[in-house]
């Protein structure tokens, strides 16, 4: 089945340093490939996104590329912001008549400090 | 993108009672999804539910636990019946955006927090 391993946190970093979250993932066919942030006490937003083989997804300086060849789509950001505490999920989509279905990782709690 | 509210936003129940949570979206949707966030954990599917149809159920979510309604194609309600401290979680809804792509995305309503004592 599909399935989407990305690092454990939580993950400390002070202001402006460079921000890495690893996500791999296992599926079937070529699915879409998703990162999604939810800030405290919100719900969950999409961040960003990539639907083939080489594609890089990017949006508020956060930038990950669909790598088929390692089944990985890492998340980067060059220098963090305390804003951006938060709890990123990799997560797959894949295709099916009854319904699409997305596939979450078990989510990477980051904190940034001053 | 779809604009989606959930009500309430947060409640506290007593077991063996049921609550339904209301997910409202401000454009006509396909699909609509009901996930579950248990404390500190990912997201789990409970069901999709599209209009007209019964919802479709994922392993380890049945309709008298988790009955779904989808009377149109704008509105859904998730109830979770006879609750126990188990069932304290976060629920979200999703909807499916076409939004003219070639590929399908979900956008999340802001989720409600339920905490059963």
């Amino acid at each position: 089945g599909n399935s989407v391993t990305q690092m454990e946190g939580p993950v400390t970093l002070s202001e402006e340093a460079f921000l890495t979250i690893n996500c791999t993932y296992t599926a079937t066919g070529y699915p879409s490939l998703f990162w999604y942030v939810q800030y405290p006490g919100e719900g969950l937003q999409l961040l960003l996104k990539a639907t083939k083989a080489d594609d890089k997804g990017s949006n508020k300086g956060f930038e990950a590329t669909y790598r088929k060849e390692t089944t990985s789509f890492h998340l980067e950001k060059g220098s963090v912001q305390v804003s951006d505490s938060a709890v990123y999920f990799c997560a797959l989509l894949r295709f099916k008549a009854a319904g699409n279905k997305l596939t979450f990782g078990g989510g990477t709690r980051v904190l940034v400090k001053p | 993108s779809a604009v989606i509210s959930q009500k309430p936003s947060r409640d506290i129940c007593q077991r063996g009672t049921s609550l339904t949570i209301q997910c409202q979206v401000d454009s006509q949707v396909t699909m609509m999804f009901w996930y579950r966030q248990q404390p500190g954990q990912s997201l789990t599917l409970i069901a999709t539910a599209n209009q007209g149809s019964e919802a479709t159920y994922e392993s380890g979510f049945v309709i008298d636990k988790f009955p779904i309604s989808r009377p149109n194609l704008t509105f859904s309600t998730l109830t979770v019946s006879n609750m126990s401290p188990e069932d304290s979680s976060i629920y979200l809804c999703s909807v499916e955006d076409y939004g003219g792509q070639i590929y399908n995305e979900q956008f999340f309503g802001p989720g409600t927090r339920l905490t059963v004592l």
